[in-house]
C-alpha cells in the first residue's frame, strides 16, 4: 500500500465547476498534512496547510479526518488558471523530521 | 529575498560522468531537502540536510549518490556513473521550521 494515496485524475471540469480530491495515508502517526499545487515542469508550491479543523482559502476548502486518514481538497467557482497537478502532501513527524511523502497527485483540467 | 536557488536549470550527461547539482536555500533557512521526481511519478524524498550534517538519507540509493550542506556555500547533490534510469527532475526544498517546505525550481537531468 502507498504511503499517500490519490486518485491520479484526470479530472477535466468546465469553468465555475465545484471539484473535490481525495487522499489518504497509511501513517497513523502522520502529524502535519499539506495541499500543494504543481505546474507543468514547475516545482511545487504550497496551496494550503490542512488542518483537523477543517481550513478555507477563498476558493479552497481542505478537511482532515484522522479516524478515516483521510484528506481532501475542495475548489469552488473553478477557473481556467486552476489546471494543474494537485500533490497530498505528509509529514510523518517524530524524528522523520523534513521528510515529506507525497503523493503522486491528481491532474486537474479545467476548460472553458 | 531570493527564493530557493537550484543550478544548473538543465543538465545532460552521458553515461558513466557524474552529474553535481547545486540548490542555495533562502536566506535564513537551515534545513535543505532533495527530492527526485522521475518522469509521470510523484515526488520522492532523497535526503535532508542541515549545515554539515546529514539528517536523514533514507530515501538516498545506497549507491552512487551523495550530498553535502557545507558550512560556507551551496548544498550539493552529487551523482557518480550517471546511468540512464537517473534522467529525473531533482528538487531542492529549504525551510525555516522542520516540515514547511519551499521548493527550488528544479534541475532536470537528461542522461544520453
Amino acid at each position: 500500500r502507498k504511503e499517500v494515496e490519490q486518485d491520479p485524475g484526470p479530472f477535466n471540469v468546465p469553468e465555475g465547476a465545484t471539484v473535490a480530491f481525495n487522499c489518504t495515508y497509511s501513517n497513523s502517526a502522520s502529524q502535519s498534512f499539506f495541499w500543494y499545487r504543481q505546474d507543468c515542469r514547475k516545482e511545487p508550491k504550497l496551496l494550503m496547510s490542512v488542518y483537523s479543523s477543517g481550513n478555507e482559502d477563498g476558493r479552497f476548502t481542505a478537511q482532515l479526518n484522522r479516524a478515516s486518514q483521510y484528506i481532501s481538497l475542495l475548489i469552488r467557482d473553478s477557473k481556467l488558471s486552476d489546471s494543474a497537478t494537485y500533490l497530498c502532501v505528509v509529514h510523518a513527524g517524530g524524528t522523520s523530521y523534513g521528510k515529506l511523502t507525497f503523493g503522486q497527485g491528481t491532474i486537474l483540467t479545467v476548460h472553458p | 529575498n531570493a527564493g530557493v536557488m537550484q543550478n544548473p536549470r538543465h543538465l545532460v550527461r552521458r553515461r558513466g560522468q557524474e552529474a553535481r547539482l547545486r540548490c542555495s536555500p533562502m536566506k535564513g533557512h537551515s534545513h535543505v531537502y532533495w527530492y527526485r521526481q522521475l518522469p509521470e511519478e510523484g515526488l520522492k524524498f532523497m535526503v535532508y540536510l542541515q549545515k554539515e550534517n546529514i539528517i536523514d538519507e533514507s530515501g538516498m540509493p545506497k549507491e552512487r549518490f551523495s550530498a553535502e550542506f557545507p558550512k560556507e556555500g551551496p548544498s550539493i547533490l552529487r551523482i557518480q556513473q550517471v546511468v540512464r534510469g537517473d534522467s529525473a527532475a531533482y528538487f531542492c526544498a529549504s525551510s525555516p521550521r522542520r516540515e514547511e517546505a519551499f521548493f527550488g525550481q528544479g534541475t532536470r537531468l537528461t542522461v544520453v
